[in-house]
């Protein structure tokens, strides 16, 4: 079956650092991707669309500056945390849309990454 | 905007009891996810309804759609154990989350 992969799983970095966490559809062309952030006993907040070969597009709120997105081929988006700072500690999850013959579409999570800043 | 609640956010049920989890929408929506989440997990995709009146089953969980009251129910059977978990729905193409239902099954 359709599998999107997260990578890395857990990163624990120090305040100031930028963080990249990679999102891979393996057996899928995905031209949108979804970014999630999700705080503890939470729901899921959309953060952005990822578009290949155009900008992504950003939820109100979310600052297009800090959380840098690149969708660089049909099967990797790219989230960089810039100068991360406590309150970006966070699971980060994304996901991909796979589309079936009839148009009709199911959303692959990633596993998600564990991002703790010090 | 599209607003997507819950509810309970809460539920607690003794095994082999049926229980309604209910998602309700605030603008028209060609599309509802159900999601299940288990902590420190990421989400398993439960359920995808495209259409008014559509009802999927899946074991022990039901969903249904109704799009003319923008409600969408996710039924629980002789509910177990394996099913605590935390469930979303989501709804619309850009996957507007409910606030979560933590599922609680005790024996």
């Amino acid at each position: 079956g359709a599998v999107v992969s997260q990578h890395p799983s857990r990163v624990i970095c120090k305040s100031g650092t930028s963080v990249k966490i990679e999102c891979r559809s393996l057996d899928f062309q995905a031209t949108t991707m979804f970014w999630y952030r999700q705080f503890p006993k939470q729901s899921l907040m959309l953060m952005a669309t990822s578009n290949e070969g155009s900008k992504a597009t950003y939820e109100q709120g979310v600052e297009k500056d800090k959380f840098l997105i690149n969708h660089a081929s049909l099967t990797l988006s790219t989230l960089t945390v810039t100068s991360a700072h406590p309150e970006d500690s966070s699971f980060y999850i994304c996901s991909a849309p796979r589309y079936s013959v009839w148009g009709t579409d199911t959303q692959y999570f990633g596993p998600g990454t564990r991002l703790t800043v010090l | 905007e599209l607003k997507v609640e819950q509810n309970p956010l809460f539920l607690s049920m003794q095994e082999g009891k049926n229980y309604t989890i209910y998602c309700n929408y605030s603008t028209t929506s060609d599309r509802l996810y159900w999601y299940r989440q288990d902590p420190g997990k990421s989400l398993e995709s439960l359920f995808v309804l495209l259409s008014n009146g559509a009802v999927k089953q899946e074991g022990r969980l039901m969903a249904s759609l109704d799009t003319k009251a923008r409600l969408s129910t996710l039924h629980i059977t002789a509910a177990v154990h394996d099913l605590s978990a935390t469930y979303f729905c989501a709804v619309g193409g850009d996957m507007r989350f409910g606030a979560g239902t933590r599922l609680t099954v005790k024996p």
